[in-house]
This record gives structure tokens, C-alpha cells and sequence, in this order.
């Protein structure tokens, strides 16, 4: 595809309920992020790959979360037990070598509402 | 003390103003700066890098401090259009040797009429 993509664009989850957020990035990127963006405030930083290695998920919130890129292509991140305060857009980017891996290019995220 | 800090705003200007926005880092290893346009309920996009030397495009200018740890961005000429929110982002090595680019919490910027 032309851009990132993320899928569902809205799930809601009830408390404890796991949940599954895609994210498929565009062709070739090597590099692939994952962000929590609360309302008001700006995307926080989950974890990072470059292609399917995962070398920083220093800001996984717990151990709730997971993520991976077993094919270095698409990504899920994994939400169990899901907690009220897990609600928020989750944001997908990727970036590739030619624009130094520091070029973002954003999906439209997924927001999560969890009751 | 948050990574990047920024005056979350609101600004309102008139069509027409100039105004800007500053922003300051902690890391002082930090290696590349940027600035990021959010427009509501949109995803983030590049706005512009920032380098040492300033650099200018268009009605944007951004402009780097690195013994002051501070960024700016100035905007001429406000247009309706520009009313947005502006991310402040910082990338320094993390965990592992990759890019860890950090956001700020963003500025929002409303322009009148």
C-alpha cells in the first residue's frame, strides 16, 4: 500500500479482555514503531524494530504488552487483560534507511476504548 | 522532568500574526531534532528538521540551541490553515543502539479570523 495501516480502526474492550492491534508498514521500511497517544497529550514511546529484531521495549507500560514482527514486515501489538487506563489512539510509524530511519510515517492508529 | 517539554497552549492568533513556539530537551546526547504537525484526530506528520544552522521553509523557520538544549519554531503570516498541533520530537540512541525519537506533548495552535 501506498501508507501504514492499522487495523481496527476502533476496537472497544472490556476490562480484561485481550486485544490485538495491527499494523502493516509501508513496503520495505525497515524500521517500525509503536506510540500511545492519550488524549492531550503527545504519542509516547511503546518499542522499536528494525526489521523483525526488537531492540528497544523499554516503554511497554507492563508486562501486559507485547509486540512483535515475526516476518519483519507487519507488527501486532498485544493487550492482555486489558485495564481502563490502556484506553488511548495506539500509533504505528515506520521509516526506512533512505530518510535515516528518522523520517515517521504514521498509520491513523487504532483507539482503543476500554469500559 | 518529562524528556521534551512544550507550552501545551492553546495559542490563538489572528490571521496574519506571527507567533512561535519553544521547546526544550534533557538529553544532551540527543542527536536530531524535528518538528511534527498533528492536525485533530490525524496522525502526526513531519513538519520540518531541525538543524544547528536554522533552516527556513517557507513561512517556517526552526531553529536549534544545543548548549541551551531549546528548539524553536516560527511561524509568518499565520494562515487558517495552520491551526494545528505542533510536536516538539528529540531522537537520541536508545535501548538496544536504534532511533528513540521522543515527543513532546504538543502546542496547539488555533488561528482566527
Amino acid at each position: 500500500g501506498a501508507g501504514v495501516s492499522q487495523s481496527p480502526r476502533y476496537k472497544v474492550a472490556k476490562r480484561g479482555q485481550d486485544v490485538a492491534l495491527r499494523c502493516d508498514p509501508i513496503s520495505g521500511h525497515v524500521s517500525l514503531f509503536w506510540y500511545q497517544q492519550a488524549l492531550g497529550q503527545g504519542p509516547e514511546f511503546l518499542t522499536y524494530f528494525q526489521n523483525e529484531a526488537q531492540l528497544d521495549k523499554s516503554g511497554l507500560p507492563s508486562d501486559r504488552f507485547f509486540a512483535e514482527r515475526p516476518e519483519g514486515s507487519v507488527s501486532t501489538l498485544k493487550i492482555q487483560r486489558t485495564q481502563q487506563e490502556d484506553s488511548a489512539v495506539y500509533l504505528c510509524a515506520s521509516s526506512s534507511l533512505r530518510d535515516s530511519y528518522e523520517k515517521l510515517f504514521f498509520g491513523s492508529g487504532t483507539q482503543l476504548s476500554v469500559l | 522532568r518529562k524528556e521534551v517539554e512544550q507550552d501545551p497552549g492553546p495559542f490563538n492568533v489572528p490571521e496574519g500574526a506571527t507567533v512561535a513556539f519553544n521547546c526544550t530537551y534533557s538529553n544532551s546526547a540527543s542527536q536530531s531534532f524535528f518538528w511534527y504537525r498533528q492536525d485533530c484526530r490525524k496522525e502526526p506528520k513531519l513538519l520540518m528538521s531541525v538543524y544547528s544552522s536554522g533552516n527556513e521553509d517557507g513561512r517556517f523557520t526552526a531553529q536549534l540551541n544545543r548548549a541551551s538544549q531549546y528548539i524553536s519554531l516560527l511561524i509568518r503570516d499565520s494562515k487558517l490553515s495552520d491551526s494545528a498541533t505542533y510536536l516538539c520530537v528529540v531522537n537520541a540512541l536508545g535501548a538496544g543502539g536504534g532511533n528513540k525519537l521522543t515527543f513532546g506533548t504538543g502546542t496547539q495552535l488555533k488561528v482566527e479570523l
